[in-house]
Order: C-alpha cells, then structure tokens, then sequence
C-alpha cells in the first residue's frame, strides 16, 4: 500500500502562472481532503472532495483556487494566477469513509515557491 | 467555532526524560482526536487516533488521553530520544472538518 502520494514534492511558479498539484489518495480510500501550512502557521482546511463531488469548500479561497475529484485519475489541487502569498505547503489527506472512523491519512505534501 | 490550542508552543527536555504534551479544544462535539507527528519539510505522520467513547490509546512509548467533556487532550512521551524531535499537532473531527492547533515543537537534547 504506497500511501497517499502527491506530486510535485516541490513546485515553483512565476507570479501569474498556473499551479496543478496531484493526489492520489490510498487505495480503497474515497474522501479526500485538501490543507494548506503556511510557514510557521498551523494546518488550515480547504476542501473535501469525492469521487466527483465538491463536499465541502468552505476553506478555500473564492478566486484563483479549483479542486476536483474525477472518477478516474488523481485529485488535483489548481491555483491559477498565483501570487507570492500562495506560497506554502500543500498537504492532501484520505479517509476510507468520512473522517468519523479512521481519521486521516495524510500525503508528504507539495510545497509551493511562488518567484 | 471549533478552536484547538496546543500548549506548549515549544519544548525542550533532556533525554530520558518524560515528558506531556497538551491539547484543548472548544467544541467538545468530536467525533475522534488524533495526534501526528511532523518533521520540518515533512508531511504528517499519525501516531494515534482516539475515538470520541474511548479514554485513552497507546503505541509503544507513547499514550494519548481524551477527556471530552472538558474538551482536552493529552500526549505522554515517556523516556524521551533525540529522534522524538519534531513538531506534534492535535487535531479533532467533527462535522466533515478535521482541524488542528498548531503545534508544539519538541526537542529532545542528547
């Protein structure tokens, strides 16, 4: 069992371009969670996902920000236009059902230098 | 609004030592508390998970405690090693939203 895998471990942008970032939840695992960590800051929510429905968005931003959950292929975090501020890492979680039973696993994270 | 403190924000401790790590949150409506360990650069690794009807969980040197109604937590570290060094966050599930303190960041000194 590999886990929850993201990729890239490490991404860099230029302010305005686009960001994707990937992640493949455990197998047999259908919830996926996105958080961001800010340097120095603690891990903060932004959206759940399954398999192609938004649960929960409640913590992302309403501009530039997208999440999807295709029936095939990984979840992907878009950030378009991205700014200095976006800077961070991005971690991915999964869960088996929701979060009641199993809590969380979570992925190595991608982390996200805006120049 | 479910608010989760971590205290301390940092320690240190000589090896060997035991040592307590707290947690508190606001809304004691949880489903499950779960501790994690994180290394700097690193994603999160779970250490325990304690289910909202349980006491207590235990893995090898390490016992996690719930007290719900209070809305706490508590991680004891015992016998404390220079690889126990790392930042520990708490973290609490209800309502589809697992949220964390933010840390405390233990080093252990050889």
């Amino acid at each position: 069992n590999a886990g929850v895998m993201q990729n890239p471990r490490h991404l860099v942008r230029r302010r305005g371009q686009e960001a994707r970032l990937r992640c493949s939840p455990m197998k047999g695992h259908s919830h996926v969670y996105w958080y961001r960590q800010l340097p120095e800051e603690g891990l903060k929510f932004m959206v759940y996902l399954q398999k192609e429905n938004i649960i929960d968005e409640s913590g992302m931003p309403k501009e530039r920000f997208s999440a999807e959950f295709p029936k095939e292929g990984p979840s992907i975090l878009r950030i378009q236009q991205v700014v200095r501020g976006d800077s961070a890492a991005y971690f991915c979680a999964s869960s088996p059902l929701d979060g009641t039973v199993y809590g969380y696993t979570f992925g190595s994270g991608t982390r996200l230098t805006v120049v | 609004k479910q608010e989760v403190t971590q205290i301390p924000a940092a320690l240190s401790v000589p090896e060997g030592e035991n040592l307590v790590l707290n947690c508190s949150f606001t809304d004691s409506a949880i489903y499950n508390l779960q501790w994690f360990r994180q290394d700097p650069g690193k994603g999160l690794t779970s250490l325990l998970l304690i289910q909202s009807s349980q006491r207590e969980q235990t893995s090898g040197r390490l016992n996690a405690s719930l007290d719900k109604s209070s809305g706490r937590s508590t991680l004891y570290i015992a016998a404390s090693q220079p690889g126990d060094s790392a930042t520990y966050l708490c973290a609490v599930y209800n309502n589809n939203d697992m949220r964390f303190g933010a840390g405390t960041r233990l080093t252990v000194k050889p």
